[in-house]
């Protein structure tokens, strides 16, 4: 199976800073990744997929880059509708796996 | 709207069986691959598997391979979850997908709690 390592575990920010997630896959996942936000409480909504392409109505101050193993997440200007978990995902190999989660918070 | 509704979920003793739904509504269901994932109270996401349009082609995480399958009615809008020889490991919220490889629609979820 394909490893994903994301880093940090959790992350406090400040509203309007910038804020980077990484993920790390075990082997080349050929840029078949996606990121997913999931809110308290809610059901994790799909953000970014094929690594660097927003998704369908997602604020265009998210965005997506990597390539290879390494993969990473940044949300420009935070805001306080983005505390969250934020999961990546491989979809290059069966079984799909997800990385460990982020826990955004504000500081 | 896509809208994906769990429904069958609850309290189950170890060892039982739960059968899970999953009603579509919103798009062509016949059109799209259907997956499942679960939630483990304060954990991170685990892919169980997806089914092809016409049920012809099942992957499942190999860990649960032998006690889940997934099956779907296309007649019906259903997606369906059935768990055998349940485990306390086995208590998360299961979510129901739409899949493309990646999963752009989801339901809200339900509780599955495996207890005595």
């Amino acid at each position: 199976d394909i490893q994903m390592t994301q880093s940090p575990a959790s992350l406090s920010a400040s509203l309007g800073e910038t804020v980077t997630i990484e993920c790390r896959a075990s082997e080349d996942i050929y840029n078949g990744l996606a990121w997913y936000q999931q809110k308290p409480g809610k059901s994790p909504q799909l953000l970014i997929y094929n690594a660097n392409s927003l998704h369908t109505g997602v604020p265009s101050r998210f965005s997506g880059s990597g390539s290879g193993t390494q993969y990473s997440l940044k949300i420009n200007s935070l805001q306080s509708e983005d505390v969250a978990s934020y999961f990546c995902q491989q979809y290059y190999d069966y079984p799909w796996t997800f990385g460990g989660g982020t826990k955004l918070e504000l500081k | 709207e896509v809208k994906l509704v769990e429904s069958g979920g609850g309290l189950v003793q170890p060892g039982r069986s739960l059968k899970l739904s999953c009603a579509a509504s919103g798009f062509s269901f016949n059109d799209y691959w259907m997956g499942w994932v679960r939630q483990a109270p304060g954990k991170g996401l685990e892919w169980i598997g997806e089914i092809n349009q016409d049920s012809s082609t099942i992957n499942y995480t190999p860990s649960l391979k032998d006690k889940f399958t997934i099956s779907r009615d296309n007649a019906q809008n259903t997606l369906y979850l059935q768990m055998s020889k349940l485990g306390s490991e086995d208590t998360a919220i299961y979510y129901c997908a739409r899949a493309q490889a990646t999963f752009d629609y989801w339901g809200q979820g339900v509780m599955v709690t495996v207890s005595s």
